[in-house]
């Protein structure tokens, strides 16, 4: 596609609800982040997807975060259980998995835990 | 584990003023260095980026940083600002040669006053 997408753009859930985000890269892109937004703070990262290498899982905050990537195509992320701590803007990007490229990035899916 | 860091949480000009914002990172290795920028509802998109060579670097909108090895850093500047520029600006550093994650500092939120 011409971006990354993502969806749903909003998304407001009750507390303990599991909820899966949607990332769709632009195509050819081999590398595809994660990130998560809170309100007034910067980009915390959550994981990072390259090519058919393991996820570097580093970032995921609990074992109630998980993601999955079927080969360079789609990605989501599941929040299980989710808590209020969990509301924020998931962003998702992605680039080309080589050396001197940048990272293009979605518009992010709000996400409120009420 | 590699980090960066923003010195100025909020800043605050008026418009002709010149800015420049602070970022260093904790690497020691090889680094591709970036600005992101984050206007009002929008998602973040690149300012400019550094993956080698001259380390004066131009982007858009009239905006430069510096890459200075010894200390670092990788210093945004814009000499004259205008009331469109309020907006976040993220730093964010690539250490491709340890599989590519791309980590960003906690953002500066600029406001330029009419």
């Amino acid at each position: 596609g011409a971006g990354v997408s993502q969806s749903p753009s909003n998304k407001v859930t009750e507390k303990g609800k599991d909820v899966e985000l949607r990332c769709d890269p632009i195509s050819g892109h081999t590398a595809l982040y994660w990130y998560r937004q809170r309100l007034g703070q910067g980009l915390e990262f959550l994981i990072y997807f390259q090519g058919n290498s393991a996820p570097d899982k580093s970032g995921l905050p609990s074992d109630r975060f998980s993601a999955e990537r079927t080969g360079e195509s789609v990605s989501t992320l599941t929040i299980q259980r989710t808590q209020q701590e969990d509301s924020a803007v998931y962003l998702c990007a992605s680039s080309l998995a080589k050396k001197n490229t940048e990272a293009f990035f979605g518009q992010g899916t709000r996400l409120t835990v009420v | 584990a590699q980090s960066v860091s923003q010195h100025n949480h909020h800043v605050i000009l008026s418009e002709a003023a010149s800015l420049e914002l602070g970022c260093n990172y904790s690497y020691g290795g090889t680094v591709n260095l970036f600005w992101y920028v984050q206007y009002p509802g929008q998602h973040l998109q690149l300012l400019l980026k550094y993956f080698s060579g001259d380390p004066l670097v131009k982007g858009i909108k009239g905006f430069e940083a510096e890459f200075i090895k010894s200390k670092f850093s990788f210093n945004l500047r814009k000499p004259s600002v205008q009331w469109s520029d309020t907006a976040e600006y993220f730093c964010a550093v690539n250490t491709y040669n340890q599989g590519g994650k791309l980590i960003f500092g906690q953002g500066t939120e600029l406001s330029v006053k009419p």
